[in-house]
C-alpha cells in the first residue's frame, strides 16, 4: 500500500520568514496530493492540493510543487504569520483513471509538522 | 452549505462496551470516508462508503464496522472497546467517487478508560 512520509516533524520560524515542508510517497499510482491544516482542537482544513498532471500551484501566500519522478511533493508558505502555526498534513491518494486498486479514495496522511511562526 | 456534522463531539465508554459515532456529510455529497486520529499513529484511514456500500477499508481489525444510509448519512460502530481505541475519530465527505477533496468533520473524541 502507500506510505507518505513528512518532514520536518517540526518547524519553527520567525514572522515573515518561508516555510517549506516536504513529504515523499511510495505509490506512482497516487495521482492526487492534498494538504491540510489543523489548529488545536479544530477539524483539519483542505488548504491546497494538486493534481499528478501539475508541476506546480499556487494560492495566494501558499504553493505546492510535485515532482512525480522522484516522488515528492513540497507545501511554500511564503511571508508567515503568527495565524499560520498549526499542524500540517500532506496526504496522498489515487483517484479517477488510476483507480481500482485498494488505495481508491483512500487519503494517505503524512505524520504531520507542527510549524510556529514566532511574531 | 453546512459543513460535515458529526454528533457526539465527545464519548467517554470503559473497556468492552460498544460505541456509534454518526456522520452527517454536506448536503449532495456522496462519499464518506472515516479517519483515526491519534498522536502516536496520526491519521489512519478506517474505511469509506458510497452508495451505502463499503468500498474501501483499512487495516483495523473487525471490532470496527460502518454503514451509510440512502440519505448519505454515515455510523461507525467499535465493539468490546480498547484503551487503545482511544482517539479523535473524523469523517470527511467528498461529493463523489473520482471526485478529489474530502471535507472533515470536527471529530468525535472518544476516551475509553
Amino acid at each position: 500500500g502507500e506510505n507518505v512520509e513528512q518532514h520536518p516533524s517540526t518547524l519553527s520560524v520567525q514572522e515573515g520568514d518561508s516555510a517549506v515542508i516536504k513529504c515523499t510517497y511510495s505509490d506512482s499510482a497516487s495521482n492526487y496530493f492534498p494538504w491540510y491544516k489543523q489548529e488545536l482542537g479544530k477539524r483539519p482544513q483542505l488548504i491546497i492540493d494538486i493534481r499528478s498532471n501539475v508541476g506546480e500551484k499556487k494560492d495566494q501566500r501558499i504553493a505546492v510543487t510535485l515532482n512525480k519522478t522522484a516522488k515528492h511533493f513540497s507545501l511554500h508558505i511564503t511571508e508567515t504569520q503568527p495565524e499560520d502555526s498549526a499542524v500540517y498534513f500532506c496526504a496522498a491518494c489515487t483517484t479517477g483513471a488510476n483507480a481500482g486498486g485498494t488505495s481508491y479514495g483512500k487519503l494517505t496522511f503524512g505524520q504531520g509538522t507542527i510549524l510556529t511562526v514566532h511574531p | 452549505k453546512a459543513g460535515v456534522t458529526q454528533t457526539p463531539r465527545y464519548l467517554i465508554k470503559t473497556r468492552g462496551q460498544q460505541v456509534t459515532l454518526s456522520c452527517s456529510p454536506i448536503s449532495g455529497h456522496r462519499s464518506v470516508s472515516w479517519y483515526q486520529q491519534t498522536p502516536g499513529q496520526g491519521l489512519q484511514f478506517l474505511f469509506e462508503y458510497f452508495s451505502e456500500t463499503q468500498r474501501n477499508k483499512g487495516n483495523f481489525p473487525g471490532r470496527f464496522s460502518g454503514r451509510q444510509f440512502s440519505n448519505s448519512r454515515s455510523e461507525m460502530n467499535v465493539s468490546t472497546l480498547e484503551l487503545g481505541d482511544s482517539a479523535l475519530y473524523l469523517c470527511a465527505s467528498s461529493l463523489n467517487r473520482g471526485y478529489n477533496e474530502q471535507f472533515f468533520g470536527p471529530g468525535t473524541r472518544l476516551t475509553v478508560l
